[in-house]
């Protein structure tokens, strides 16, 4: 699986969108993006997944560069609950997840 | 309501006693898997299973064995647990892998483990 590259951490402001940035320029061409949180120790909760066209559910955006070298996760309205470390994973869709270091994220009042 | 359980949620032991941590999930999932999930070190697969009788080894398999002769249940055993088993542990399941990017893995709530 490819390796993929996140800031450490980040803080947002709640109520404004977060955007998360991953470099996965090693990604081959049957692999998808997955970001998955985890929230203090609980498990890691699926967010979304795509591998070439960008994606939204109802949780977040996912932006995906045309040459898949790197992603970019948005969270439109960030809220309190969405502190978490957020991770990006290349995977493709038989292999495990190789977890990260993941990002950090922090919203503030 | 969809989950995957864990039991127990907390866990001391001492050395040498053989303990197991059950894994079950009501979602007729074929790929089950445990991780464990250490300071500084990440999540590491220990153990997957593609379906009912198929196992392998993850990452990090020593010390460890599994078993899934159901499809919902996919216990962990340690026959000899020791100190460096001290760790925080996960087991997911997904519906299946290799369709469409479908490996989207649900997660049980984790598993607090330490040996003494």
């Amino acid at each position: 699986d490819a390796k993929t590259t996140q800031p450490p951490s980040m803080d947002c402001a709640e109520g404004r969108a977060a955007n998360l940035p991953c470099n996965h320029s090693t990604i081959s061409g049957n692999e998808y993006v997955y970001w998955y949180r985890q929230i203090h120790s609980q498990g890691p909760q699926y967010i979304i997944h795509g591998l070439k066209n960008n994606e939204t559910n109802e949780m977040a955006s996912l932006i995906i560069t045309e040459d898949r070298k790197s992603s970019t996760l948005i969270l439109p309205h960030a809220t309190l609950r969405d502190t978490a470390v957020y991770y990006c994973i290349a995977s493709d869709s038989w292999g495990k997840l190789q977890f990260g270091a993941g990002t950090q994220v922090v919203v503030t009042p | 309501e969809a989950q995957v359980t864990q039991n127990p949620r907390y866990l001391i032991t001492v050395t040498g006693k053989k303990l197991t941590v059950t894994c079950s999930q009501n979602m007729n999932h074929e790929y089950m898997s445990w991780y464990r999930q250490d300071p500084g070190l990440g999540l590491r697969q220990i153990y997957y299973s593609m379906n009912v009788e198929v196992t392998d080894k993850g990452d990090v398999p020593e010390g460890y064995k599994v078993s899934r002769k159901e499809k919902r249940n996919f216990p962990l055993i340690l026959e000899s647990p020791s100190p460096n088993q001290t760790s925080l542990y996960f087991c997911a399941s997904s519906f299946s892998l290799g369709t469409s990017g479908s490996n989207e893995q649900f997660f049980g709530p984790g598993t607090r483990l330490t040996v003494l």
